[in-house]
């Protein structure tokens, strides 16, 4: 079956950087488009990159830009978000989801929270 | 950026009852919208695509409607684990948006 297994979240400082890991199993992976979704404690969804299945094209939500890059290593199955400059707005659980459309599959979710 | 909005933000329904959730696009997204429910601690689960075309494994007292910028989530005898908070998504543009959820609690 299709599992989708976030890790990499932690407890950082303002400014500092974290990359956050993907690993899926129980379909091609090399096949799909793949996200990372955001919910703030207590908050709705937000949608923050795609990265295309030949990682041929990228999209970020404009918080994100500059600071924040999606990747994927199609033969280890895993999906990345490289963060860097974290900001406290950025506190959130980070769901990795597939799809080219709608998401049709989440994982269970890693936990960022930026503090002082 | 296509603006999401949905009504109610609570809806109070008693089992058995039938529930009604709106989503309202800013834009059109044509039939390129989702719905997806999420319980406390759990990941979201995609309900219905394409507007209307329930995912696989979803009871059929789920049902989406509408097109263009008014879409309806109906529940049709909510049941006990129907309690939950539902969000509507489109696919129409980037970024990607979600509404900011409705929450079904028990009445």
């Amino acid at each position: 079956q299709v599992q989708l297994v976030e890790s990499g979240g932690g407890v950082v400082q303002p400014g500092t950087s974290l990359r956050l890991s993907c690993e899926a199993s129980g379909f091609s992976f090399r096949s799909f488009g793949m996200h990372w979704v955001r919910q703030a404690p207590g908050k709705g969804l937000e949608w923050v990159a795609l990265i295309s299945y030949d990682a041929g094209n990228h999209q970020y939500i404009d918080s994100v830009k500059g600071r924040f890059t999606i990747s994927r290593d199609n033969s280890k199955n895993t999906l990345y978000l490289q963060m860097n400059s974290l900001r406290t707005e950025d506190t959130a659980v980070y769901y990795c989801t597939r799809g080219a459309k709608e998401f049709d599959y989440w994982g269970q979710g890693t936990l960022v929270a930026v503090s002082s | 950026e296509i603006v999401m909005t949905q009504s109610p933000a609570t809806l109070s329904v008693s089992p058995g009852e039938r529930a009604t959730l709106s989503c309202r696009a800013s834009q059109t997204v044509s039939s390129n919208l989702a719905w997806y429910q999420q319980k406390p601690g759990q990941a979201p689960r995609l309900l219905i695509y394409g507007a209307s075309t329930r995912a696989t494994g979803i009871p059929a007292r789920f049902s989406g409607g509408g097109s263009g910028t008014e879409f309806t989530l109906t529940i049709s005898s909510l049941q006990s684990e129907d309690f939950a908070v539902y969000y509507c998504q489109q696919y129409e543009n980037w970024p990607r948006t979600f509404g900011q959820g409705t929450k079904v609690e028990n009445k």
